[in-house]
């Protein structure tokens, strides 16, 4: 997989939006843009996912660069429930034969009240 | 639908001893991943299996590691001889289907281990 790089650490105030960036420069075609967090003491939970176009759920929203180079995941009102550490990770398209998650060192977010 | 299950959450070994960690993945998902997390390091890619199958072991230490997962039952991870950089946080996840672009896998709570 593709490597990707971001901040270590980010700080946000409750109540406001925060974007939190990644780099992947080396991105193909066909790799999807994977973000996940990890709370403190918890396993790693799916945030969300994207190829080419941006994308919206429930938990956040993701902006992709037009050049795939960039992406951005945004969190549109921070909660101290999101202070965590998020993970961008690129995953290629196999045909099944390769499954891991590939994790960097992520951007630690802390929130303040 | 309960989510991915680990057990135990704690685990406590004395040098020497066995561990056995077990991993129950979503209902329908044939898919296991284990990760480790060492202290203040973030997670490691050990092993990928299917049903009665070892897709990859890339990431498994060559001696005193071993997975499995049966037919019936949990996903077991097996560490032999434990030693005390074995201490760490191990996770499980699952995934529906192989490992594709689009795939997201589903995360347990984790299994810490403490090797006295």
């Amino acid at each position: 997989d593709a490597k990707t790089t971001q901040p270590n650490s980010m700080e946000s105030n409750e109540e406001e939006p925060v974007h939190l960036p990644c780099n992947h420069s080396t991105i193909s075609g066909t790799d999807y843009i994977h973000w996940y967090r990890q709370l403190p003491s918890q396993g790693p939970e799916y945030v969300i996912h994207g190829l080419t176009s941006n994308v919206n759920n429930r938990m956040a929203s993701l902006a992709i660069a037009e050049d795939r180079k960039s992406s951005t995941l945004i969190l549109h009102r921070a909660t101290l429930r999101d202070a965590a550490v998020y993970y961008c990770i690129l995953r290629v398209n196999y045909g099944g034969s390769q499954g891991n998650l590939i994790f960097g060192k992520g951007t630690k977010l802390s929130v303040k009240p | 639908n309960a989510g991915v299950m680990q057990n135990p959450r704690h685990l406590v070994r004395r040098r020497g001893q066995e561990a056995r960690l077990r991993c129950s993945p979503m209902k329908g998902h044939s898919h296991v991943y284990w990760y480790r997390q060492l202290p203040e390091e973030g997670l490691k890619f050990m092993v990928y299996l299917q049903k009665e199958n070892i897709i990859d072991e890339s990431g498994m230490p060559k001696e005193r590691f071993s997975a499995e997962f049966p037919k019936e039952g949990p996903s077991i991870l097996r560490i032999q001889q434990v030693v005390r950089g074995d201490s760490a946080a191990y996770f499980c996840a699952s995934s529906l289907i192989p490992g594709q672009g689009a795939v997201e896998q589903f995360f347990g709570p984790g299994t810490r281990l403490t090797v006295l």
